[in-house]
Parts: C-alpha cells; sequence; structure tokens
C-alpha cells in the first residue's frame, strides 16, 4: 500500500455540483493531514488543515476517518475558479508524504 | 510580498552542464526544503534544512548537493545534468512548527537535453 494514495481523476463537474475527493493514507500514527491546492503550472498553496474530526471553511469541508485512515474533501457549489489539482498531505518533517494529486475541471 | 523566491523559472540545460537553483524566503522560517514534481508523482524530497547552518538527504538527492547559506537562502545545484533530473522544482519553507503549512516559491521549470 503506498503511503499516500489519491485517485488521480480527472472529475468532470459541472457548475454548482458537490463533490468529494478520498485519501487514503498508511501510517495510522499521523496526527494531522493537509489540502493543498495547486493550479496548472503553479506552486501548492494550502487549502486547509485537518487536526481532528474534520475542518470547514465556507463551501469546502475535509473530514477525517482514523479507524479507515482517509481523509476527504467536500465542495459544495463548485466555482470554474476551483478547477485545480488536490494535493493530500501527511505532514511530518523531512518524512512528509504529498499525494499526487487529484484534477477536477469544473465546466459551465 | 512576503513570500518564497525562486530563480530562475525556466532553464534548458545539455546533459553534463552544471546549475544552481536559487531560493530565498523573507518570512523568517527556519526550515527550508528543496522538492522535485514529475508528472503522476507527489512531491518528492530531495535535500531539506533543518534550520541555518544544516543540510540533510531527503527521498532522491543522488546527482545533487544544497547549501543553507544563511537563514533566508536555500541554494539546489546539479553539478553534471542528466536527463532524468528534468522536472519542476520547488522551494519550500515553514516556520518552527508544521501546523501553519508549507509556503512554496513559483518553481523552476528545468529541462535536460
Amino acid at each position: 500500500r503506498k503511503e499516500v494514495e489519491q485517485d488521480p481523476g480527472p472529475f468532470n463537474v459541472p457548475e454548482g455540483a458537490t463533490v468529494a475527493f478520498n485519501c487514503t493514507y498508511s501510517n495510522s500514527a499521523s496526527q494531522s493531514f493537509f489540502w493543498y491546492r495547486q493550479d496548472c503550472r503553479k506552486e501548492p498553496k494550502l487549502l486547509m488543515s485537518v487536526y481532528s474530526s474534520g475542518n470547514e471553511d465556507g463551501r469546502f469541508t475535509a473530514q477525517l476517518n482514523r479507524a479507515s485512515q482517509y481523509i476527504s474533501l467536500l465542495i459544495r457549489d463548485s466555482k470554474l475558479s476551483d478547477s485545480a489539482t488536490y494535493l493530500c498531505v501527511v505532514p511530518g518533517g523531512f518524512k512528509t508524504i504529498f499525494g499526487a494529486g487529484t484534477r477536477l475541471f469544473v465546466k459551465a | 510580498n512576503a513570500g518564497v523566491t525562486q530563480t530562475p523559472k525556466f532553464q534548458v540545460l545539455k546533459t553534463g552542464q552544471s546549475m544552481t537553483l536559487q531560493c530565498a524566503q523573507d518570512m523568517n522560517h527556519n526550515s527550508m526544503y528543496w522538492y522535485r514534481q514529475d508528472p503522476g508523482m507527489g512531491l518528492r524530497l530531495i535535500y531539506y534544512s533543518a534550520s541555518e547552518g544544516t543540510t540533510d538527504k531527503g527521498e532522491v538527492p543522488n546527482g545533487y548537493n544544497v547549501s543553507r547559506l544563511n537563514k533566508r537562502e536555500f541554494s539546489l545545484r546539479l553539478e553534471s545534468a542528466a536527463p532524468s533530473q528534468t522536472s519542476v522544482y520547488f522551494c519550500a519553507s515553514i516556520p518552527g512548527q508544521e501546523v501553519y503549512g508549507y509556503t512554496f516559491g513559483s518553481g523552476t521549470r528545468l529541462t535536460v537535453v
């Protein structure tokens, strides 16, 4: 099992749709997680952090399921500007693991 | 604007040439990292510097060297470029605690022919 696994997608959704991505991780000792957003040919930028059961920021909700070792990112009311690649990250200093990302395309 | 600055943004090298990628941050962060990103793969750590004066190998250090010149600057050197080093390189920094996340530079797109 890879340390961090994400469905590469792409996910193609219409504007206004709700879309969810999952990320599974192998290290059961991991306590915190990040979701990063990466636009085409740009650097990753922090979207949300997840330290307990979950976190919500506007249209974005991140949830953590420790028993099944996965985190999810839910985007409600998708906007064209949400089109990007979403990276799941398990922090750990020099042992930080970045997922390969899930691509999202939101269409008008 | 505060952040991480990388130069150059683009570079084409011939096999065997050398070059240095520059990175500077003005956020007074302690730790700095160099990653490479290849299609279909997550970011992979090349080298890191936990604090000024220290550097350590990451997951894929072969063919690279680094220098933590001072707290602000962390450079990555390719001594003899190879086509396998064609990639996008990102420098990143964090303060002492990871809770605030990594701040990345805008990246260097390197092609080795």
